[in-house]
């Protein structure tokens, strides 16, 4: 049963507009956010965060929100550029720093120039 | 620079044959990971370790082997047993802070 998804495998949009990814998730008992980036061939980097007690956190063209009723969060780009092509995967955590992350199965973004 | 190894990049198997693949980190980080990326798959992880000389499997450990004899090194050994090896492998190493800091992958390849 997967705890983190992300529905939608693709996603395609145009230079300088704004990306939205989206992850739902299950489990109540998760209480921190990750979001990260994936070339090809490459290992996963860190993008964001966000901890259960916020619903927005924001670091540069990069904003997370987390509606926790919903258990839903999602990721704002803008602007999107090109070299923000890539795989994008959101991963949950319980049980404090030392839990395991569950990951979604990945959004590719495409962004077209 | 502190960071996670891995190697080899690629890394080709003939059917039958063991392969280790090497994870080597110098973060000072107690917690270490060995995920499989698929295509559409997301990563699914095979096992972790929280400390020397203990680990878990984790959701796809059956075929796979591991060790963490010291804090730096936590190797993956794929065995004859694991029927489909063709994949992405990806290692992660947990400090004080929630997020993962993962190696660049091997691609192994069965020939």
């Amino acid at each position: 049963d997967q705890q983190v998804k992300q529905n939608s495998p693709s996603l395609s949009v145009q230079e300088g507009r704004i990306s939205i990814l989206n992850c739902d998730y299950t489990n109540s008992m998760f209480d921190y956010f990750l979001w990260y980036k994936k070339y090809p061939a490459e290992g996963p980097t860190f993008l964001i965060s966000i901890s259960s007690i916020k619903d927005k956190n924001e670091d540069g063209r990069f904003t997370v929100f987390l509606n926790k009723s919903a258990k839903h969060l999602s990721l704002h780009i803008v602007p999107s550029q090109p070299g923000d092509s890539a795989v994008y995967f959101c991963a949950a955590n319980y049980g404090g720093s030392q839990g395991n992350l569950i990951f979604g199965k990945g959004t590719k973004l495409s962004v077209k120039p | 620079d502190g960071g996670i190894t891995q190697s080899p990049k690629y890394l080709f198997r003939k059917e039958g044959q063991n392969v280790t693949l090497s994870c080597e980190q110098n973060l000072n980080h107690d917690a270490m990971y060995w995920y499989r990326q698929d295509p559409g798959q997301g990563l699914r992880l095979i096992y972790y370790s929280q400390i020397v000389n203990d680990f878990q499997k984790g959701d796809i450990a059956e075929g796979y082997s591991v060790s963490r004899e010291k804090k730096e090194s936590f190797p993956l050994t794929v065995t004859s047993a694991q029927k489909n090896p063709t994949a992405f492998y990806l290692c992660a190493s947990q400090g004080d802070a929630y997020g993962y800091t993962f190696g660049s992958g091997t691609r192994l390849t069965v020939v």
